[in-house]
């Protein structure tokens, strides 16, 4: 089993749309979350991190479920500019951690 | 404020060479991680420093290894190169919240 699990997609959506990412970790000594956005043969970038208390920043929140062992992005309002692929990040350990990237969600927005 | 400096862009070596990239992290960062992240796959952790220290490493062989320096930036070094090695290497740094931001890369193509 992967360590950080995401949708592979493609998710296609039409501008203005909603569109949820979810994201599962197996390893509870789990630390610290975020989502980044790559876009084609770029870097990723730094979206947001994600609090237990969830987060928002404009169109985007972020949820985190320890329990659950699951984090989620919410895009609300889809822009044509949105479409990337979503990853999910996870720093495992303390101390000495790792950094665990998902494979990626890729969201395609159409006119 | 500068962002996370790489260098060379591009590079093309033979299988069986050496390589050394070059990572320079945002002023004020202490941290610097190394990720590859060859075509089509997700990004995989390879080397993290931290003032100048070797905090934590993936799955790779020893052949690959880097260090960190006194100003902080960070080289990385891959010895005798395989085809597999081709791969697009990512560096990132983070201050004291492990937010981590990258810089574009360093494309290899080994032949």
């Amino acid at each position: 089993r992967k360590e950080v699990e995401q949708d592979p997609g493609p998710f296609n959506v039409p501008e203005g749309a909603t569109v949820a990412f979810n994201c599962t970790y197996s390893n509870s000594a789990s630390q610290s979350f975020f989502w980044y956005r790559q876009d084609c043969r770029k870097e990723p970038k730094l979206l947001m991190s994600v609090y237990s208390s969830g987060n928002e920043d404009g169109r985007f929140t972020a949820q985190l479920n320890r329990a659950s062992q699951y984090i989620s992005l919410l895009i609300r309002d889809s822009k044509l500019s949105d479409s990337a692929t979503y990853l999910c990040v996870v720093n495992v350990g303390t101390g000495g951690f790792k950094t665990i990237f998902g494979a990626g969600t890729r969201l395609f927005v159409k006119a | 404020e500068a962002g996370v400096t790489q260098s060379p862009t591009h590079l093309i070596k033979t299988r069986g060479q050496q390589v050394t990239l070059r990572c320079s992290p945002i002023s004020g960062h202490t941290s610097v991680y190394w990720y590859q992240q060859a075509l089509g796959l997700g990004l995989q952790f390879l080397l993290w420093y931290d003032e100048g220290e070797e905090r934590n490493r993936g799955n790779f062989p020893p052949r690959f290894s880097g260090r960190q320096f006194p100003n902080y930036s960070s080289e990385l070094n891959v010895n005798a190169l395989e085809l597999e090695d081709s791969a697009l290497y990512l560096c990132a740094s983070s201050g004291d919240v492990y937010e981590q931001y990258f810089g574009p890369g360093t494309r290899l193509t080994v032949t």
